[in-house]
C-alpha cells in the first residue's frame, strides 16, 4: 500500500525566504504526483502536477521535482510572502484511475 | 464554467439522522471521486465513477454511505444513521484522462467541501 509521508508537519519562514517542502512516497510506481495549496476550512486548490515520465514542473514562483527512484518530490516557492500561507498537501497517484493517496500536508506561516 | 460547486458548505445534525450532499463536477469531466477529511489529516479516498460507473469504493465506506452518479453528471453521498465519527470535510473532486496518456487520470480539481458536524 501506498504511503505518503510529508515533513515538516509545520514550517515557519520570515518574508522572502525561499520555502522547501518536503514529500515521500513507498512505492515508485506512481502515475502522477500533485501539488496542492489548502486554507483553513476551504477545499483544495491544485498547483503543480507532475506526470511519471517528468523531472519538474514550473508555474511562476513555484516549482516541484519529482525523483522516482527515491521517492521523492520537492516543492520550491521562492521569494515566499505572507499570502503563501497555508497547508500544502502532496498525492501520489498509484493507478491509472487518477486515485490520489496523500499525506498529511506541510502548515507554512510566512512572517511579515 | 465555474469548477466543481459543492453543496451544502455546512451541515449540522444531529445523530442518527440522514444526510446528502451533491456535487457538480466541471462539465467535461468524466471522473468524480469523493474523499473524507479530518481535522489534520490529509484527505482519505472513499469512492470513484467513471462516467456513471462506480469503480471502486474504500473500507472507509461503510454499508451508511452511498454515492451515486445518475446520467454521469452530478453525483450524490448519503450517510444513513450518521454518528459523531462521521463529522468531517466530505470533498468532492474531478478529472479528466491526461492528454496523451490513454486512461491515465489527469490533474484532480476539488471543490471546497462540505463539512459535516454530528452532534
Amino acid at each position: 500500500k501506498q504511503e505518503v509521508t510529508q515533513i515538516p508537519a509545520a514550517l515557519s519562514v520570515p518574508e522572502g525566504e525561499n520555502l522547501v517542502l518536503n514529500c515521500s512516497f513507498t512505492d515508485s510506481a506512481i502515475y502522477n504526483l500533485q501539488w496542492f495549496r489548502q486554507d483553513p476550512g476551504k477545499g483544495l486548490t491544485s498547483l503543480l502536477l507532475i506526470q511519471s515520465s517528468q523531472r519538474e514542473q514550473t508555474s511562476g514562483r513555484l516549482n516541484a521535482s519529482l525523483d522516482k527512484s527515491s521517492g521523492r518530490s520537492t516543492l520550491y516557492i521562492a521569494a515566499s510572502q505572507p499570502g503563501d500561507s497555508a497547508t500544502y498537501l502532496c498525492a501520489a497517484t498509484p493507478d491509472s484511475w487518477g486515485k490520489l493517496q496523500f499525506g498529511a500536508g506541510t502548515q507554512v506561516v510566512v512572517t511579515p | 464554467d465555474t469548477g466543481v460547486s459543492q453543496d451544502p458548505r455546512h451541515k449540522i445534525t444531529k445523530r442518527g439522522q440522514n444526510v446528502t450532499f451533491r456535487c457538480d463536477p466541471i462539465s467535461e469531466h468524466n471522473r468524480l471521486y469523493w474523499y473524507r477529511q479530518t481535522l489534520g489529516q490529509g484527505p482519505e479516498f472513499l469512492t470513484y465513477f467513471q462516467n456513471e460507473a462506480q469503480l471502486e469504493k474504500s473500507r472507509l465506506l461503510s454499508d451508511r454511505f452511498s454515492a451515486e452518479r445518475p446520467k454521469g453528471s452530478f453525483s450524490t453521498l448519503e450517510i444513513q444513521r450518521t454518528e459523531q465519527g462521521d463529522s468531517a470535510m466530505y470533498l468532492c473532486a474531478s478529472s479528466f484522462p491526461s492528454p496523451g496518456l490513454a486512461g491515465v487520470g489527469g490533474e484532480l480539481f476539488f471543490g471546497e467541501g462540505s463539512r459535516l458536524t454530528v452532534l
